[in-house]
């Protein structure tokens, strides 16, 4: 079945370092692919998506590419905010995109 | 802007007592969806419907029964609830490939 698998945190950053939070996937077919974030005492929100190999996908400064190839969807950051200190989700949806799939979710920490 | 609300945002409760965690979308989806979310596991799907009185079981349905009366609604119940069932549980609807999430109900059972 299709699966996700991301780097484990918790990721401790200085403010204005660079992030990458690694995500790599096993799937079936095309699915689209995501990043949800989930800030302390709330419930998830969509960062950003692609659809399609080789989109990418970016808000907030936050940036990931769907790369096929590697089978990945790294998010990246150029400059972190303490802002930024939150719970990071990977997910695909299947080729339906009736049903998402989770990765375990990597804790990042911005210290001022 | 979407907007999905669940009922409770922490609820303690004893083993054995059936439990009732509602949840509400105002944007007219069909699709709903509870997840349970436990540390180093991400979010499992529990249950999900799309459409009323429609449901399918998802990755960890045993311990839990769900009702979809009306469209905006989608209730997930505890029959008797158990200490292993103490986790933040999530809601959301979904319009084409995407999820809108509520912000969660902590539940602790005793």
């Amino acid at each position: 079945g299709d699966s996700v698998t991301q780097m484990e945190g918790p990721v401790t950053l200085s403010e204005e370092a660079f992030l990458t939070i690694n995500c790599t996937y096993t799937a079936t077919g095309y699915p689209s692919l995501f990043w949800y974030v989930q800030y302390p005492g709330e419930g998830l929100q969509l960062l950003l998506k692609a659809t399609k190999a080789d989109d990418k996908g970016s808000n907030k400064g936050f940036e990931a590419t769907y790369r096929k190839e590697t089978t990945s969807f790294h998010l990246e950051k150029g400059s972190v905010q303490v802002s930024d200190s939150a719970v990071y989700f990977c997910a695909l949806s299947d080729h339906a995109g009736n049903m998402l799939t989770f990765g375990g979710g990597t804790r990042l920490m911005v210290k001022p | 802007d979407v907007k999905v609300t669940q009922s409770s945002r922490y609820l303690v409760k004893r083993t054995g007592e059936k439990v009732f965690l509602e949840c509400v979308q105002d944007m007219d989806h069909e699709n709903m969806f509870w997840y349970r979310q436990d540390p180093g596991l991400g979010l499992r799907l529990i249950y999900f419907s799309y459409d009323v009185k429609m449901k399918e079981k998802g990755d960890i349905p045993e311990g839990y029964s769900v009702s979809r009366e009306k469209k905006e609604r989608f209730s997930l119940i505890l029959e008797s609830a158990s200490t292993n069932q103490t986790s933040m549980y999530l809601c959301a609807s979904r319009w084409e490939r995407e999820q809108f999430f509520g912000p969660g109900t902590r539940l602790t059972v005793l």
